[in-house]
């Protein structure tokens, strides 16, 4: 099955610094990418997703990448904010398959 | 309506009893998907079900787990005989249907067993 590796476990950054996830999948037939971000005390809300038929997708501040012949997605978040404080979680997903697996999350601080 | 509904928010159970979890799906959204976390972040896949057939139950420990989802009802998750490592969150999730999209999370369930 699916196993998707995330890095690192802990991040911690400047208000206005930017900010960087990086996850790996291992099944080749993944091709879709969503990433979570999940605030202290609640579900993981979707922030971003990316298909395997494009290389980057960009929403405001943040931006998503993918690499398909490295296996390789990543998270951008630029000009960080405290509110971006929280964990975050990639996935992947099979093609013709509804079952997401998850990264070990990122627990990602912005300092004031 | 446009939010996964879970309930209750917290359950406390003596180990050894029954747990029963619910979830109301996003209307119009056929799978439906629960997760359990633990301590550590990490998200486990239990089982999914598509409409009221089981989909997909390769994470469930069906020694004591199980789950239902009936025509007209919140989906259940129901843990019998609890034990102190079922201690967790279980996040419902429910999508329009299969490649359709990420998930739509609920709110989840803080179950902890004494």
């Amino acid at each position: 099955g699916e196993n998707v590796e995330q890095h690192p476990s802990t991040l911690s950054v400047q208000e206005g610094d930017s900010a960087v996830i990086k996850c790996t999948y291992s099944d080749s037939a993944s091709n879709y990418f969503p990433w979570y971000k999940q605030e202290l005390g609640k579900g993981p809300q979707l922030i971003i997703d990316i298909r395997s038929n494009v290389g980057e997708k960009k929403d405001q501040r943040i931006a998503v990448t993918l690499n398909k012949t490295a296996k390789h997605f990543s998270l951008h978040i630029t000009e960080t904010q405290p509110e971006d404080s929280a964990v975050y979680f990639c996935a992947a997903r099979a093609a013709g398959y509804s079952t997401l697996t998850f990264g070990k999350g990122t627990m990602l601080l912005v300092s004031p | 309506g446009e939010e996964v509904a879970q309930t209750p928010k917290h359950l406390v159970r003596g180990e050894g009893q029954k747990a029963k979890l619910y979830c109301a799906p996003i209307k119009g959204h056929s799978y439906v998907f629960w997760y359990q976390q633990v301590l550590k972040n990490e998200f486990k896949f239990l089982i999914s079900f598509q409409n009221e057939n089981v989909f997909d139950e390769t994470g469930m420990p069906k020694e004591r787990f199980s789950a239902k989802c009936l025509p007209n009802s919140p989906c259940s998750l129901e843990i019998q005989a609890t034990k102190l490592e079922d201690s967790a969150v279980y996040f419902c999730a429910s999508s329009p249907g299969q490649g359709a999209g990420g998930y739509t999370f609920g709110s989840g369930t803080r179950l902890t067993v004494v």
